[in-house]
C-alpha cells in the first residue's frame, strides 16, 4: 500500500461548481498535512497547510480526519483558473521529508 | 515565499553526456535541499536529500555514483545526471528548506530533461 494516495481522477467540472478530493494515508504517526497545486510543467506551490481543526481559505476548504486517516480539498465555486493537478503531501512526526501523493487532476470547464 | 531559483530550465542532450543541474535559493539560507524527480503524470519522487557541507542521502533505487549531489554551500546544490541515458528523461525539481521561515519547503521550477 502507498503511503499517500490520491484518485489521480481527472475531475471534469463546469464553471461554479463544488468539488472534493480526498487523500489517504498509511502512517499513523504523520503530523503534518498539506495540499499543493501544480501546474503542467511546473513546480508544485503549496496552496494551504491541513489543520486538525480545519481550515478555510476563501473558497478552499481543507479537512483532517486522523481516525481515518485522511484528508479533504473542498473547492467551492470553481474557476477555469482552478485547473491543475492538486498533491497532498504528509509529513511524519520528527521527520521534515514529505511524501507526496500523485496528485488530482482538476478540469474546470466553461 | 522564498524564492528557488534552477539553472537550466530545459536541457536535451545526448545518450552518455552528463548534465548539471544548479538549485539556488536566492533570498535565504538553506541548510537542506531536496532532489525530485517526476515523470509523466506520476508523482513527486524524492532522489535524496542534501545537507551543506555533508554527503547526501540517497532514497532507495537511485544510484549515487549516476545522480551525483553537491551542497556546497548553503544557497546552492547542485544536481549532475552522469552518462545520461533516455530513460533518465524526467522533469527534476529541487527543493530548499528554510529554517529561518518555519521550515517550509520551497521549490525550484524544475528542469526538464531530454535525453536523445
Amino acid at each position: 500500500r502507498k503511503e499517500v494516495e490520491q484518485d489521480p481522477g481527472p475531475f471534469n467540472v463546469p464553471e461554479g461548481a463544488t468539488v472534493a478530493f480526498n487523500c489517504t494515508y498509511s502512517n499513523s504517526a504523520s503530523q503534518s498535512f498539506f495540499w499543493y497545486r501544480q501546474d503542467c510543467r511546473k513546480e508544485p506551490k503549496l496552496l494551504m497547510s491541513v489543520y486538525s481543526s480545519g481550515n478555510e481559505d476563501g473558497r478552499f476548504t481543507a479537512q483532517l480526519n486522523r481516525a481515518s486517516q485522511y484528508i479533504s480539498l473542498l473547492i467551492r465555486d470553481s474557476k477555469l483558473s482552478d485547473s491543475a493537478t492538486y498533491l497532498c503531501v504528509v509529513k511524519s512526526g520528527g521527520s521534515y521529508i514529505p511524501t507526496f501523493g500523485r496528485g488530482t487532476s482538476l478540469i474546470v470547464h466553461p | 515565499g522564498a524564492v528557488v531559483s534552477q539553472h537550466p530550465s530545459r536541457v536535451i542532450c545526448k545518450s552518455g553526456t552528463s548534465v548539471k543541474i544548479e538549485c539556488r535559493s536566492l533570498d535565504f539560507q538553506a541548510t537542506t535541499m531536496f532532489w525530485y524527480r517526476q515523470f509523466p503524470k506520476q508523482s513527486l519522487m524524492l532522489m535524496a536529500t542534501s545537507n551543506e557541507g555533508s554527503k547526501a542521502t540517497y532514497e532507495q533505487g537511485v544510484e549515487k555514483d549516476k545522480f551525483l549531489i553537491n551542497h556546497a554551500s548553503l544557497t546552492l546544490s547542485t544536481l549532475t545526471v552522469t552518462s545520461a541515458h533516455p530513460e533518465d528523461s524526467s522533469f527534476y525539481i529541487c527543493s530548499a528548506r528554510a529554517l529561518d521561515r518555519g521550515g517550509e519547503q520551497f521549490f525550484g521550477p524544475g528542469t526538464r530533461l531530454t535525453v536523445l
